[in-house]
């Protein structure tokens, strides 16, 4: 079984359209949960990290629900700029990042 | 910001072939990271080292080594490369354990 576990989709979603994304992790003891933003051909970049209490950053929700062991992603009033594939991440001890494979999301003018 | 350099973006070197990765970073992190992206397997980590001289193995070391003579720097070493190694390839670091990573634009590999 898969450390971080995410629906590869593709989302295809109108602009101004509000998305979705969850993932699921196995150990229960990772601490730490971040979300990074990878474009074609390019590098993962940190798109924020995931706080127990929840947090925000402009349009972009993220969430954490350590008893059913997923990170959401939530994002509102899609924009074409945000057409990316999102990686969910954990993190377990001090050096172990657990990378899922990524979700695909377009989103169509 | 962060900067993560990684030597090459694009890099076609043979089997058999001994090949260099090298990865630079200017902002004194002390953690730094090698790993391949692959379709379908999302990162995997093939070595991370915490300090200089030191390294420590990740999920798939077989077939790799690394060095980090200097902080600033970490180099990944294909020994003898094979075709299964053509993959893309990028270096990360953070500041501390407790820090997020930050990604260079990594290198994509083929090794025929």
């Amino acid at each position: 079984r898969k450390e971080v576990e995410q629906d590869p989709g593709p989302f295809n979603v109108p602009e101004g359209a509000t998305v979705a994304f969850n993932c699921t992790y196995s150990n229960s003891a990772s601490q730490s949960f971040f979300w990074y933003r990878q474009d074609c051909r390019k590098e993962p970049k940190l798109l924020m990290s995931v706080y127990s209490s929840g947090n925000e950053d402009g349009r972009f929700t993220a969430q954490l629900n350590r008893a059913s062991q997923y990170i959401s992603l939530l994002i509102r009033d899609s924009k074409l700029s945000d057409s990316a594939t999102y990686l969910c991440v954990s993190k377990t001890g001090a050096n172990n990042l657990f990378f899922g494979t990524g979700t695909r999301l377009t989103v169509i003018p | 910001d962060v900067k993560v350099t990684q030597s090459s973006r694009y890099l076609v070197k043979r089997t058999g072939e001994k090949v260099f990765l090298e990865c630079v970073q200017d902002m004194d992190h002390e953690n730094m990271f090698w790993y391949r992206q692959d379709p379908g397997l999302g990162l995997r980590l093939i070595y991370f080292s915490y300090d200089v001289k030191m390294k420590e193995k990740g999920d798939i070391p077989e077939g790799y080594s690394v060095s980090r003579e200097k902080k600033e720097r970490f180099s990944l070493i294909l020994e003898s490369a094979s075709t299964n190694q053509t993959s893309m390839y990028l270096c990360a670091s953070s500041l501390d354990s407790n820090q997020p990573q930050h990604f260079g634009d990594g290198t994509r590999l083929s090794i025929l």
